[in-house]
């Protein structure tokens, strides 16, 4: 979240199976909040977003959970997919304009 | 619809000299926002420009500028380059309807500081 770090921590997981990555977030004031996909050499793509008044939020096989009790963040895929492998961020967002802090990063590797 | 587009991809600088970098958003969105990506640091905001004005600003020094055309495109110029400066500049733009809305990424331009 705001606060980012040097290290980027990685997930490996069999195709097929799910994956769930998790992100916490440092502003309690951050009610908008964004998963997106980074592949080498692209840009980030965006996933999934989801606001403060809600708790999960569901798209194509991807699902985000919100605990704003404890001020963390994931993102469900299931099923997944060789393509699927990237470095995914979560974006937070405490202000009424564009200005995300993104988190450092889970590297999502998917083994055939 | 095509996307962001970033040019130019790579640039190679040396310490002192100055830069421009432009984006061209998708058809229709009239906000931009671009970020500096490092292992370091990550993703951080510089600034974001709508409607041919400058809506917010990072933490960044004053070398770092902005600005935006009467189509939305934007250029970022960063001058006295320092070895620091090596990032991915990534630029997004959104539709600018709303105050926060998903920002949807260009690939980006790869700068090196020699």
């Amino acid at each position: 979240g705001e606060s980012v770090g040097l290290h980027l921590p990685t997930l490996s997981v069999q195709e097929g199976d799910n994956s769930i990555i998790n992100c916490a977030y440092s502003n309690s004031a951050s009610d908008y909040f964004i998963w997106y996909k980074q592949e080498s050499g692209k840009g980030p793509q965006f996933i999934i977003d989801i606001r403060s008044n809600m708790d999960k939020r569901q798209g194509q096989r991807v699902t985000v959970l919100l605990n704003k009790t404890v001020k963390h963040l994931s993102l469900q895929i299931a099923a997944t997919q060789p393509g699927d492998s990237a470095v995914y961020f979560c974006a937070e967002n405490p202000y009424n304009f564009n200005k995300f802090y993104f988190g450092s990063g889970t590297k999502l590797n998917v083994k055939p | 619809k095509a996307g962001v587009t970033q040019t130019p991809r790579y640039l190679i600088k040396t310490r002192g000299q100055q830069v421009t970098l432009s984006c061209s958003p998708i058809s229709g969105h009239r906000s931009v926002s671009w970020y500096q990506q490092t292992p370091g640091q990550g993703l951080q905001f510089l600034f974001e420009y709508f409607s041919e004005t400058q809506r917010n600003k990072g933490n960044f020094p004053g070398r770092f500028s902005g600005r935006q055309f009467s189509n939305s495109r934007s250029e970022m110029n960063v001058s006295t380059l320092e070895l620091g400066d090596s990032a991915l500049y990534l630029c997004a733009s959104s539709l600018g309807l709303q105050g926060r809305e998903k920002l949807f990424f260009g690939s980006g331009t790869q700068l090196s500081v020699l």
